[in-house]
């Protein structure tokens, strides 16, 4: 299947300061990516859609200026979470379709202290 | 926008016995249906789905049945083992892999 990676795998960070979060497509490219951010023993919950050479779309509630999102070529999005507060710790996944499937990258854990 | 509801939150079962885990949803342009098996701390991992084109689907001992007029879809996975256990989560697509997910069932397999 197709190989989603995503660095780092986890980051621990001080309040106040910004994280960048990498998601990579492998061996194939991925006009569109998705960032989901998951709490533990919860759900899957999109932020927004990455879409290569145009504004991501944020879902309803997610701050587009503390998320940036940027996907300048077709193998690479990234997610900024700028000025990270505790409240953003939380375990951030990324994803790419590939041959018609959606496959995942391994995820980072975010923790801010 | 769409919304999938699953049910049930946590399942316990047997080994050997089967297991099946049920999800709604509400957008009925919604044409893909994929489910996730989750371990901790993992990434999602895809083990079946299924299209709107088609009311049944089969891999060895999982199953994913759909029934598109009453926008209910379901997990069947039978001679359940240990190594099942898991975090399963349910998905809807309505195309260009927007994907809305369940709030997931744990399902437990004790030996």
């Amino acid at each position: 299947g197709a190989v989603v990676s995503q660095h780092p795998s986890w980051v621990i960070c001080k309040s106040g300061t910004s994280v960048k979060i990498e998601c990579r497509s492998l061996d194939f490219q991925a006009t569109t990516m998705f960032w989901y951010r998951q709490f533990p023993k919860q759900s899957l919950m999109l932020m927004a859609t990455s879409n290569e050479g145009s504004k991501a779309t944020y879902e309803q509630g997610v701050e587009k200026d503390k998320f940036l999102i940027n996907h300048a070529s077709l193998t690479l999005s990234t997610l900024t979470v700028t000025s990270a507060h505790p409240e953003d710790s939380s375990f951030y996944i990324c994803s790419a379709n590939g041959a018609e499937k959606l496959f995942f990258g391994s995820g980072t854990q975010l923790s801010v202290l | 926008g769409e919304n999938v509801e699953q049910h049930p939150s946590t399942l316990s079962v047997q080994e050997g016995d089967s297991a099946v885990i049920k999800c709604t949803y509400s957008d009925s342009a919604s044409n893909y249906f994929p489910w996730y098996k989750q371990e901790l701390g993992k990434r999602p991992q895809l083990i079946i789905d299924i299209r709107s084109n088609v009311g049944e689907k089969k891999d060895q001992r999982i199953a994913v049945t759909l029934n598109k007029t009453a926008k209910h879809f379901s997990l069947h996975i039978t001679e359940t083992q240990p190594e099942d256990s898991a975090v399963y989560f349910c998905a809807a697509s309505t195309g260009g892999f927007k994907t809305i997910f369940g709030a997931g069932t744990r399902l437990f397999v004790k030996a």
